[in-house]
């Protein structure tokens, strides 16, 4: 089975402190993807890496910057927390199947919770 | 550009009567399109996806979604609820050779007893 692991399930901080989530997976997966959850709003995506070293912005990527020095890591980063990125994150994998990337499914983490105060 | 629209926010069934939530897209091109479910404190679990082979598709746990072009629509249905299928599900869809995929706002499914 794919496993997606983030290494919090709730994490409190303090505005302006610099957050680190990080997510690993365990199946060679090279894409992998940092989303934000919101009540009414579905998930949006804020970064996603089709391979080491490599990024691309999502959909909302202000406020935040991505690490991914290794294939199996990819790291969320909120320079200096504020109280507007209080939300769910979570982290998605998928490996590129060469038929086309809009078919690979995307396996999930479990989300981490962040409040920042 | 593409949108998801997620119909209901909320639908509340019996167990043991049909399930029925309803999603809309709007898309230039040829789209793929997904159902998640999300249980409370769980991650996103694929229930099914369409990728313009059949447009009936069958995912997992009872639960199929029929691809109709000429409506824009990928609902999904399940003929009989479980007290398990209490949880969120989301309609998502991606355009082909794209990393990218847009999610619908959810819908969240309680079961009575």
């Amino acid at each position: 089975d794919v496993k997606v692991t983030q290494s919090s399930r709730y994490l409190v901080k303090r505005t302006g402190e610099k957050v680190f989530l990080e997510c690993v997976q365990d199946m060679d997966h090279e894409n992998m993807f940092w989303y934000r959850q919101d009540p009414g709003l579905g998930l949006r995506l804020i970064y996603f890496s089709y391979d080491v070293k490599m990024k691309e912005k999502g959909d909302i990527p202000e406020g935040y910057s991505v690490s991914r020095e290794k294939k199996e890591r990819f790291s969320l980063i909120l320079e200096s927390a504020s109280t507007n990125q209080t939300s769910m994150y979570l982290c998605a994998s998928s490996v590129s199947s060469g038929g086309g990337l809009s078919t690979d499914t995307q396996y999930f983490g479990p989300g981490t919770r962040l409040t920042v105060l | 550009a593409q949108s998801v629209t997620q119909l209901d926010s909320h639908v509340s069934v019996s167990e043991g009567t049909p399930v029925l939530l309803r999603c809309n897209y709007s898309s230039s091109y040829s789209p793929s399109l997904f159902w998640y479910v999300q249980h409370p404190n769980k991650g996103l679990q694929l229930l099914l996806k369409y990728t313009s082979a059949a447009t009936l598709v069958k995912g997992i746990n009872g639960f199929e979604a029929e691809f109709k072009k000429s409506e824009t629509s990928f609902h999904l249905t399940k003929p009989s609820a479980h007290m398990s299928d209490a949880a969120e599900y989301f309609c998502v869809v991606s355009l082909f050779n794209d990393y990218k995929l847009s999610f619908g706002a959810g819908t969240t499914v309680t079961v009575r007893a």
